[in-house]
């Protein structure tokens, strides 16, 4: 089982609308990263959290640490938000490793217009 | 715009060739990292760099090595290409522990036939 559990899947939504990607995660963490990985392969860091909301343009990133949840937000869609998702978790045990995330297999978002 | 780059984007080659798939980065950082990426999946850490000399593997086995000679360029190899190593390989580049910044590559997309 992955520590780090996204949902939905897959995402359809239509150009406006929005938008909540979730992501759960089974461990302590010292901070989790949203990330846009687009059609090509490309990856774009969009958030680091440890507590608390972000907020850049249209998108919302919040943690809930007793949860061990977070989510992703994107108000007002556009087709140019259509991309892969990715929350990974830096992991508060990793000593020695500390650099090493652990990541969850994303949210494929896709805004029809 | 992320100043970090790998080439190739794409490599289709024959079994056993011996690959090189370089990064660059011009932003001067101490840490360098290497993902593995097969479709649909999430990323796994293959490699890892805390600075010149400094190389660590990360929690996926993989048959590749890495060098850093320099501080802006971390290669990675393959002595012998296989098809189980056709996937998606990403570099990325951070400034502060704990991945308080990274910044991602666009990725080399591996067909070995």
């Amino acid at each position: 089982k992955n520590e780090v559990e996204q949902s939905p899947q897959n995402l359809t939504a239509q150009e406006g609308e929005f938008i909540t990607i979730n992501c759960s995660y089974s461990v302590g963490i010292s901070a989790l990263h949203w990330l846009q990985q687009h059609p090509g392969g490309g990856i774009v860091s969009l958030f680091m959290l440890s507590s608390g909301k972000k907020k850049h343009g249209r998108l919302i990133a919040t943690i809930n640490i007793q949860e061990k949840h977070s989510s992703l937000h994107i108000t007002a869609s556009h087709p140019r938000d259509s991309a892969v998702y990715i929350c990974a978790v830096l992991l508060a045990y990793s000593g020695a490793g500390s650099y090493q995330l652990t990541f969850g297999k994303g949210t494929k978002l896709s805004v029809i217009p | 715009e992320a100043d970090i780059y790998q080439t190739p984007r794409y490599l289709v080659i024959g079994t056993g060739k011996k690959i090189t798939l370089e990064c660059s980065q011009t932003m001067g950082h101490d840490k360098m990292y290497w993902y593995q990426q097969d479709p649909g999946m999430e990323l796994h850490l293959i490699h890892y760099s805390y600075g010149v000399n400094s190389t660590e593997k990360g929690d996926l086995s993989s048959e590749s090595t890495v060098s850093r000679i320099r501080t802006e360029h971390f290669p990675l190899t393959l002595e012998s290409a296989r098809p189980s190593h056709t996937s998606q390989y990403l570099c990325a580049s951070s400034e502060y522990t704990g991945f308080a910044e990274a910044f991602f590559g666009q990725g080399t997309r591996l067909t070995v036939v």
